[in-house]
């Protein structure tokens, strides 16, 4: 069990350009989340897969994000044309696949767009 | 939908004394309960969950947290905290059935005085 790993750790961005996480889940997960959580808030849900199959979004995501898993193994999550608003912190974690199992979560990767 | 309140966002303590961090949480069906702890600049780590059984649940790192139903409340405890244990702790919920994703508390500051 190597943990969640997201990369990169830290993102700098001028407003108005594009940026793409990557998140790899623990290897035998299949459910795959993705949350953003700003300075003193609880982390925010915004979208999760069960395998390759995005099963829900959240209105929190906008048409700027788009995320993806093609294979069902790591998963990618891009904004475009980020916004001031954006910058934030981008947790992903990974389940076993029931309502019971916990969430593993990566370290998180922390955009600041200037 | 679920919901989680988390009633207090910072919460001093004195070293070895012990502390009590609220959450409750409103649901019209069944939940499981989480508590998930966050260090500085790190993503969540599991502490403890409820999912059926006894309501009185131990975790690690000597934290235990109690579910009552007829106050829906899920308050976490430690008799004797370290310096350690300070960090951001997080309340989360979800439904028992369906496949909705974890809801999240504003968290809880422990701050631990030396």
């Amino acid at each position: 069990d190597t943990g969640v790993s997201q990369d990169p750790r830290h993102k700098i961005t001028k407003r108005g350009q594009n940026v793409t996480f990557r998140c790899d889940p623990i290897s035998e997960h299949n459910r795959l989340y993705w949350y953003r959580q700003t300075l003193g808030q609880g982390p925010e849900f915004l979208t999760y897969f069960q395998n390759e199959a995005q099963l829900e979004k959240s209105r929190l995501l906008s048409d700027r994000f788009s995320a993806e898993r093609p294979k069902g193994s790591f998963s990618t999550l891009e904004i475009q044309r980020t916004e001031q608003g954006d910058s934030a912190m981008y947790l992903c974690a990974s389940s076993s696949g029931t309502g019971s199992s916990p969430l593993h979560f990566g370290n998180g990767t922390r955009l600041t767009v200037t | 939908a679920q919901s989680v309140t988390q009633l207090d966002s910072q919460v001093p303590v004195f070293e070895e004394a012990p502390v009590e961090l609220r959450c409750n949480y409103s649901s019209s069906v069944s939940v499981y309960l989480f508590w998930y702890v966050q260090y500085p600049n790190q993503g969540l780590q599991l502490l403890l969950k409820y999912l059926s059984g006894s309501t009185l649940v131990k975790g690690i790192n000597g934290f235990e947290a109690e579910f009552n139903k007829s106050q829906t409340s899920f308050h976490l405890r430690k008799p004797s905290v370290h310096i350690s244990d300070t960090a951001e702790y997080f309340c989360a919920v979800t439904l028992l059935r369906g496949n909705t994703p974890l809801v999240f508390g504003k968290g809880t500051r422990l701050s631990v005085i030396a």
